[in-house]
């Protein structure tokens, strides 16, 4: 079974883009959750997804947004794009999204905001 | 807010030794929790898991314990071979939170031959 994917894996932008970043679980997963992780902040938690529905939130700003489509997959979007948003952009999935359940992350997507 | 912790930023281990890495948490609330090894390059892998019903849990090489009277979780890495340097996060997921886990800051264990 494939693992959790996430395109692209690297990306450079300038200040004040968005981007979109996107990632697809492993198959029959329906939950999908998206994490920052940088050296300062460590890995933090953006927002989860759930049949299509927002179902966590974590501490960030409105520039950072999410959805689910029907097949679960996942993309999130950056909105004017600070220097502070470079980072890795993790997404993981579980299959129903429960509190104990494991999630299982993609490799990232590496983002530089210059 | 509550976190997760570490108290070792860095771990070095002699080859064929054992590791023992610890983390300790503040939400009381915490049902679940996991440890993850990341290596370079790399998502997160999961690596072992515990319920807050349990006090110890094994896999292949590597015990988890739990001690929810001091909030305190470790992981023991059994017979450390190079192929375990990486850096490992403990993290929780409080009850009824749905996927919302909250990582600690992160061990790296370096391996020496």
């Amino acid at each position: 079974k494939a693992g959790v994917t996430q395109t692209p894996r690297y990306l450079i932008k300038t200040r004040g883009q968005q981007v979109t970043l996107s990632c697809s679980p492993i198959s029959g997963h329906r939950s999908v959750s998206w994490y920052q992780q940088t050296p300062g902040q460590g890995l933090q938690f953006l927002f989860e997804y759930f049949s299509e529905t927002q179902r966590n939130k974590g501490n960030f700003p409105g520039r950072f947004s999410g959805r689910q489509f029907s097949n679960s997959r996942s993309e999130m979007n950056v909105s004017t794009l600070e220097l502070g948003d470079s980072a890795l952009y993790l997404c993981a999935s579980s299959l129903f999204g429960q509190g104990s359940e494991t999630q299982y992350f993609g490799p990232g997507t590496r983002l530089l905001v210059l | 807010g509550e976190s997760v912790g570490l108290h070792l930023p860095t771990l070095s281990v002699q080859e064929g030794d054992n590791s023992i890495i610890n983390c300790a948490y503040s939400n009381s609330a915490s049902d679940y929790f996991i440890w993850y090894k990341q290596e370079s390059g790399k998502g997160p892998q999961f690596i072992i898991d515990i319920r807050s019903n349990m006090d110890k849990r094994q896999g292949q090489r590597v015990t988890v314990l739990l001690n929810k009277t001091v909030k305190h979780l470790s992981l023991q890495i059994a017979a450390t071979q190079p192929g375990d340097s990486a850096v490992y996060f403990c993290a929780e997921n409080p009850q009824a939170a749905g996927n919302k886990l909250t990582f600690g800051g992160g061990t790296r264990v370096l391996v020496k031959p």
